[in-house]
C-alpha cells in the first residue's frame, strides 16, 4: 500500500525558516517524480513544487520560486521541502504527492498533508 | 501560466442525477488534464487523467471529455458519496495549475 506521510509543520513567525518531510513507503520511491502541494484554508490547490527521479531538476512556480526548495534522499525513500523567508500567504496545508508513473504530471497519491501557519 | 477557469462553483444535485463540471483552459493543453475529488477533511483523490482515463478504482459512473479548450466531468447516478470538492488541473507544462473548484452537494 502506498503511503506518504508528512510531518514538520507548525507555527512560524514571518521571515523564518521551516522544513517539511515526507516519509514514502509501498513503492519503489526512486521510480517516481515528486511534489508539494498546497491548499490554503477554505482554499483551492496550488502547486508548490517537482523534482525529477534524481532530483536533478526541480520545478517552482514563481509565487516560492527563490525561498522554497525540494529535495529528496532515495536511500531514505525521504522528500523535503525547505521553506525560508516564509509570509503570510504561505499558510496552508501542505501536502506530499507522487507523480503518475513516467513523466506524468498528474498526482496519483497523496498525505494527509501537514499544516504551516506563518504568523506574528 | 495556463488559466483553468472552472465552473460552476458550486452546485446541489439530487441522488440518481448525472451533474457535469466544466473546465476551460487558456491555451491548448493537449489532453493533458486531470479530476481531482476532495471529501472533507480529506485529501484529493484523482479520478481522471488524460483527459478520459480513469484512474484504478474509480467508479465507471465518472468521466470526461473534451471539446478544444473545454473539459467536463460527468458524475452519471449520483450517490451519498459523491459530495465534496472538485479540482481540474492541467499538466501540459510547468506551472502546474488547477481549477479554482466545483462544491457538489447532494441534497
Amino acid at each position: 500500500e502506498v503511503q506518504l506521510v508528512e510531518s514538520g509543520g507548525g507555527l512560524v513567525q514571518p521571515g523564518r525558516s521551516l522544513k517539511l518531510s515526507c516519509a514514502a513507503s509501498g513503492f519503489t520511491f526512486s521510480n517516481y517524480y515528486m511534489a508539494w502541494v498546497r491548499q490554503a484554508p477554505k482554499k483551492g490547490l496550488e502547486w508548490v513544487a517537482t523534482i525529477s527521479t534524481s532530483g536533478s531538476r526541480t520545478y517552482y512556480p514563481d509565487s516560492v520560486k527563490g525561498r522554497f526548495t525540494i529535495s529528496r534522499d532515495n536511500a531514505k525513500s525521504s522528500l523535503y521541502l525547505q521553506m525560508n523567508s516564509l509570509k503570510s500567504e504561505d499558510t496552508a496545508t501542505y501536502y506530499c504527492a507522487r507523480h503518475l508513473y513516467g513523466y506524468n504530471l498528474y498526482f496519483d497519491y497523496w498525505g494527509q498533508g501537514v499544516m504551516v501557519t506563518v504568523s506574528s | 501560466d495556463i488559466q483553468m477557469t472552472q465552473s460552476p462553483a458550486s452546485l446541489s444535485a439530487s441522488l440518481g442525477e448525472t451533474v457535469s463540471i466544466e473546465c476551460l483552459a487558456s491555451e491548448d493543453i493537449y489532453s493533458n488534464l486531470a479530476w481531482y475529488q476532495q471529501k472533507p477533511g480529506k485529501s484529493p483523490q484523482l479520478l481522471i487523467y488524460y483527459a478520459s482515463s480513469l484512474q484504478d478504482g474509480v467508479p465507471s459512473r465518472f468521466s470526461g471529455s473534451e471539446s478544444g479548450t473545454q473539459y467536463s466531468l460527468e458524475i452519471n447516478s449520483l450517490q451519498p458519496e459523491d459530495e465534496g470538492d472538485y479540482f481540474c488541473q492541467q499538466s501540459y507544462k510547468f506551472p502546474l495549475t488547477f481549477g479554482s473548484g466545483t462544491k457538489l452537494e447532494i441534497k
